[in-house]
Formats: structure tokens, sequence, C-alpha cells
């Protein structure tokens, strides 16, 4: 089992682009959920996915957008982007219970 | 005003002791409580989980305690190693068990 995996592991973009993050979930989980981690900081929730809808929202601007497959993977949309936004970004999976995290998409933004 | 607030923000200790780090929370209503252990530039591990009716909960030379009444945790690091360097961060989750809510985490750093 490869646990959750995410890519890329690294990601440099500049001021105004858009970025995609992608997830694969732990086999088996069904629910996906976002989170992005200022140096420092604790994560704080985006969103959650759960049968390809939108089921959580965190207080992130609509800059922010997801989907998730069929497969349960899952894609993180960041458009417009700002020096703010550089993060590492925690995608983590759970199927009614515990959520396991993946390693993180480290994104700088310059 | 996070709801979930940790101390030490960071600790250094030398290897082969032993530490405690703090979590204090105003989460209500309470569903559990979770600790983990994040490397740098890694995705956080969970180490402990305690529901409402659970005081304390091991995991190897992890210790955690829970005390519902006054919403305050503890985990204890006995004989420390190099590779517990890393952020503990405590995690409370309220009736929705999706509502997870994070501390900041403390920075533990041990030295040689």
């Amino acid at each position: 089992d490869a646990g959750v995996t995410q890519s890329p592991t690294h990601l440099i973009k500049t001021r105004g682009q858009q970025v995609t993050l992608r997830c694969s979930p732990k086999s088996g989980h069904d629910t996906v959920s976002w989170y992005q981690q200022a140096l420092g900081q604790g994560p704080q929730f985006i969103f959650q996915y759960y049968e390809e809808e939108e089921r959580q929202r965190g207080n992130f601007p609509d800059r922010f957008s997801g989907h998730q497959f069929p497969n349960y993977s899952s894609e993180l949309n960041v458009n417009a982007l700002l020096l703010g936004d550089s993060a590492l970004y925690l995608c983590a999976s759970s199927y009614t219970g515990e959520q396991y995290f993946g390693p993180g998409t480290r994104l700088t933004v310059t | 005003k996070n709801q979930v607030e940790q101390s030490p923000q960071s600790l250094i200790i030398l290897e082969g002791k032993n530490c405690t780090l703090q979590c204090n929370y105003t989460v209500s209503p309470f569903s559990n409580l979770r600790w983990y252990k994040q490397d740098t530039g890694r995705g956080p591990v969970s180490l402990t989980i305690m529901t409402f009716s659970e005081n304390t909960k091991s995991n190897g030379r992890y210790t955690a305690t829970l005390d519902a009444d006054t919403k305050q945790s503890s985990l204890h690091i006995t004989a420390s190693q190099l590779s517990d360097s890393a952020s503990y961060i405590c995690v409370v989750s309220g009736d929705n068990n999706n509502d997870m809510r994070f501390g900041a985490g403390t920075r533990l750093t041990v030295k040689p």
C-alpha cells in the first residue's frame, strides 16, 4: 500500500500564474482533504472532497478550487498566485475515520 | 483566536532527556484529540488519538494525557532520540470528525 501520494514534490511559480497540485489517496479511502501549511504554522483546512463533490470548505478565496475524480484522486488548483500562497500543501485521505497525510507539495511563489 | 494553543513554541533538549509538550483547547463539543509528529517538509504522522473517556495513551516512548474537564492535553517523550527532532502538532476534532482544529505545533530539537 503506497499510502497517500502527492505530486509534484516541489514547485516554483511566478505571481499571477496558476498551479495544479495532485493527490492520490490511500487505498480504500474515498475522502480527500487539502490543507495549506505556512512555515512555522499548523495546517489550515482548505476544503474536502467526497463523491466528487466539495463537501466542506475552509476560509479560502475562490482562487482555490479543486476536483475529485471517480478513482478518488484529487487536484487542487490555485489561480492568480500571490506571494502569500507560498506554503506546504498537504493532502489527507480518509474513510469514515482517521486522516492519513501525504508528504506534501512545497509551493514557492516568486 | 485559535481554538487549539500549544506551548512551548519551540524546545531544545539533550539526547536522552525527557520532555513534555502542552496543548490547551476550547473546541466544543469535543470528539477526540490527536498528537501528530511532523518532520520538516513532510506530512504529519499520527502518534496517538484519545476520545473523551480516555485519560492516557502510549505509543512507545510517547505518552499522551488528556483532561477533558480542563481541556488540556500533554505529550510526554521519554529518553529522547535525535530522530525525535520534529514539530509536534495537537489536533482537536469537534462533533464532526472532519472538523479538525490544528495547533501551530511545538518545534522540538534534540541535540547530541
